[in-house]
């Protein structure tokens, strides 16, 4: 079974720019989230999908990032437009059920110059 | 909110055994999980404690108290490849967002 995957690893942007990160989960896992670890501090929660639909966005720190998943397979977010204290390292995780192990991926390192 | 708190770096020896002290002040606590992550790496699971008590699982323990607000992750027979930043994380009843502490990096010395 394959796992999380995440598109890109790494991505470098100027200040102003948009940047568009994606989430591949484990195939039948209904529950997706995004977290971010900024530097120095732990990782933080963003977002939770259940299938296509936002169950919890109390994470997203401001109306620059968008995250969609249509159709209820992978997940997109993007933050428009980027600013210095976005840079950090965005994690996505699956899971099967509500309250089952979240499966992480490698994460997209995020620098924002 | 939430509060939780780990060491930030301990170093052990290889064959050795080393414990993780994770303390959380969280309303409506469900459970608490256990992550290690290599540089540059996904986190991989570890453990899930929701009821009081020791879970076993090879060379890897976790323990959980919940009237103290406290786990702790026990590793034995330290090998090499187990240095890595092990991560605390409590989820609440509602929902499953998992709430992370900062880490602790572990370093096992031969």
């Amino acid at each position: 079974e394959a796992g999380v995957t995440q598109f890109p690893s790494h991505s470098v942007i100027e200040k102003g720019q948009t940047v568009t990160l994606r989430c591949d989960p484990i195939s039948g896992h209904d529950n997706l989230y995004w977290y971010r670890r900024v530097m120095g501090k732990e990782i933080k929660f963003l977002l939770h999908f259940v299938k296509e639909s936002k169950q919890d966005e109390s994470g997203m720190p401001n109306n620059r990032f968008l995250a969609e998943r249509t159709g209820g397979t992978y997940s997109t977010l993007k933050v428009q437009p980027a600013e210095l204290e976005d840079s950090g390292v965005y994690f996505c995780a699956s899971s099967r059920g509500a309250s089952g192990e979240q499966y992480f991926g490698p994460g997209t390192r995020l620098t924002v110059t | 909110g939430q509060n939780i708190d780990q060491p930030t770096e301990m170093t052990a020896t290889e064959g050795a055994i080393v414990q993780i002290n994770c303390t959380y002040q969280t309303s409506g606590f469900n459970g608490l999980f256990w992550y290690q992550q290599h540089a540059g790496e996904a986190p991989t699971f570890l453990s899930y404690n929701v009821l009081d008590g020791l879970e076993e699982k090879g060379r890897f323990s976790s323990f959980l108290s919940r009237s103290k607000g406290y786990s702790y992750l026990l590793l034995k027979e330290l090998q090499m490849k187990d240095s890595a930043s092990y991560l605390c994380a409590v989820t609440k009843a509602a929902g499953n967002k998992l709430t992370f502490g900062g880490g602790t990096r572990v370093l096992v010395k031969p």
